[in-house]
């Protein structure tokens, strides 16, 4: 049980352009969902915090309009990241949350030419 | 959330166990101390959590002292596939899961055949 799915695996994009990631649990139904980044032989950083129907809380630092949220449902949350540029090129990565813990997904390897 | 510090690198040798440590000094009362980890280029798996008891899964066992300050994740019998970056982290549970987690650098456990 507790399988997250990330889709798609990779991307690469022409810079400029926009690139939706979506992030799936599978097995359970999520309140909490979390977008991470994470940056070559660097550890994860939070970006936002996702609840089901509101809309999502940035840590500092994240552009809100840069990097979209969208929580529809209890198992899907997609990232839009708008108008990508080479300093957006990173791994990320989602989580879903249970009442005590979180699940994390396969990652998206996202490479802006 | 309560810091914590792990030792930045470790060996095992494969068969043996793997002992990780993980100092929390200053954790609260209504925390619990959680274990992930993240093999190269994929999201962190859970391993286990535990507040005060000694706990025990499929994967691993944690080992949480009598004052909370520190704690031990042991692999029994480690394999090249436990060669990872091994997260403890701290963090309140419950309030619908929505705590995030906060990862530091962690241990690089380095299975040795």
């Amino acid at each position: 049980g507790a399988v997250v799915s990330q889709h798609p695996s990779w991307v690469i994009c022409k810079s400029g352009t926009s690139v939706k990631i979506e992030c799936r649990s599978l097995d359970f139904q999520a309140t909490t969902m979390f977008w991470y980044r994470q940056f070559p032989k660097q550890s994860l950083m939070l970006m936002a915090t996702s609840n089901e129907g509101s809309k999502a809380t940035y840590e500092q630092g994240v552009e809100k309009d840069k990097f979209l949220i969208n929580h529809a449902s209890l198992t899907l949350s997609t990232l839009t990241v708008t108008s990508a540029h080479p300093e957006d090129s990173s791994f990320y990565i989602c989580s879903s949350s249970t009442r005590d813990t979180q699940y994390f997904g396969p990652g998206t390897r996202l490479t802006v030419l | 959330d309560a810091k914590t510090t792990q030792p930045t690198s470790m060996d095992c040798a494969e068969g043996r166990a793997a002992n990780l440590p993980c100092n929390h000094s200053t954790i609260s009362g209504n925390e619990y101390v959680y274990w992930y980890r993240q093999i190269h280029s994929q999201g962190p798996q859970y391993i286990i959590h535990g507040l005060k008891n000694n706990e025990t899964n499929e994967m691993a066992s944690l080992i949480i002292t009598e004052d909370r300050k520190s704690s031990t994740l042991i692999l029994p019998h480690a394999t090249l596939r436990d060669t990872a970056v091994y997260y403890c982290i701290v963090r309140p549970q419950g309030g619908a899961g929505s705590y995030q987690l906060t990862f530091g650098k962690g241990t690089k456990l380095s299975v040795i055949p």
